[in-house]
């Protein structure tokens, strides 16, 4: 049973490129949640989305992020027109009820020059 | 001002010594506190969850305690190891879990263990 999944490991990207981070769940979850982490400060929560639907996108910014989770596939967080404060490790993490029994994948870092 | 509070930022100890962190929080009501460990370079892992009857919960040489009316949380490591060299990360989960509120997550402790 393979746990949370995401692809790529490391992405490097120029300024005003786009970024396109997958998270593929555990089997058997349906919940999906994105964090951003700068370095040295905490895990910031993005958004929580379920198949198909956001649920809570109060910490996504307004502007170049957005995120989806489709009814089949993984789930993308898609930042536009990169800017180097873009630069962090994303996390993603699943769980199979609201919040509950929560698992973080290894994350994807993302570096913008 | 975060809901969160984890003191210390930064400790170091010695291998084989024992180690308290410590977690306050706000957040009110809440469900359930969680503890994490987050490696270097990796994704945080699951050390304890305690809903707010519960007043300590052990995982192997993890010690996690919770006063639910003082609103502090403690984590207590026994007989270090190198390999508890991480980020330790408090994380409180508002009462209802409702879906539309989030986890509020701690700016976590590193725990450096030297030999």
């Amino acid at each position: 049973n393979a746990g949370v999944m995401q692809n790529p490991r490391h992405l490097v990207r120029r300024r005003g490129q786009e970024a396109r981070l997958r998270c593929s769940p555990m089997k058997g979850h349906s919940h999906v949640y994105w964090y951003r982490q700068l370095p040295e400060e905490g895990l910031k929560f993005m958004v929580y989305l379920q198949k198909e639907n956001i649920i809570d996108e109060s910490g996504m910014p307004k502007e170049r992020f957005s995120a989806e989770f489709p009814k089949e596939g993984p789930s993308i967080l898609r930042i536009q027109q990169v800017v180097r404060g873009d630069s962090a490790a994303y996390f993603c993490a699943s769980s199979p009820q609201t919040h509950y029994g929560y698992t973080f994948g290894s994350g994807t870092r993302l570096t913008v020059v | 001002k975060n809901q969160v509070e984890q003191s210390p930022q930064s400790l170091i100890i010695l291998e084989g010594k024992n180690c308290t962190l410590q977690c306050n929080y706000t957040v009110s009501p809440f469900s359930n506190l969680r503890w994490y460990k987050q490696d270097t370079g990796r994704g945080p892992v699951s050390l304890t969850i305690m809903t707010f009857s519960e007043n300590t919960k052990s995982n192997g040489r993890y010690t996690a305690t919770l006063d639910a009316d003082t609103k502090q949380s403690s984590l207590h490591i026994t007989a270090s190891q190198l390999s508890d060299s991480a980020s330790y990360i408090c994380v409180v989960s508002p009462f209802g879990d409702t879906g539309r509120r989030a986890l509020t997550f701690g700016s976590g402790t590193r725990l450096q263990v030297q030999p």
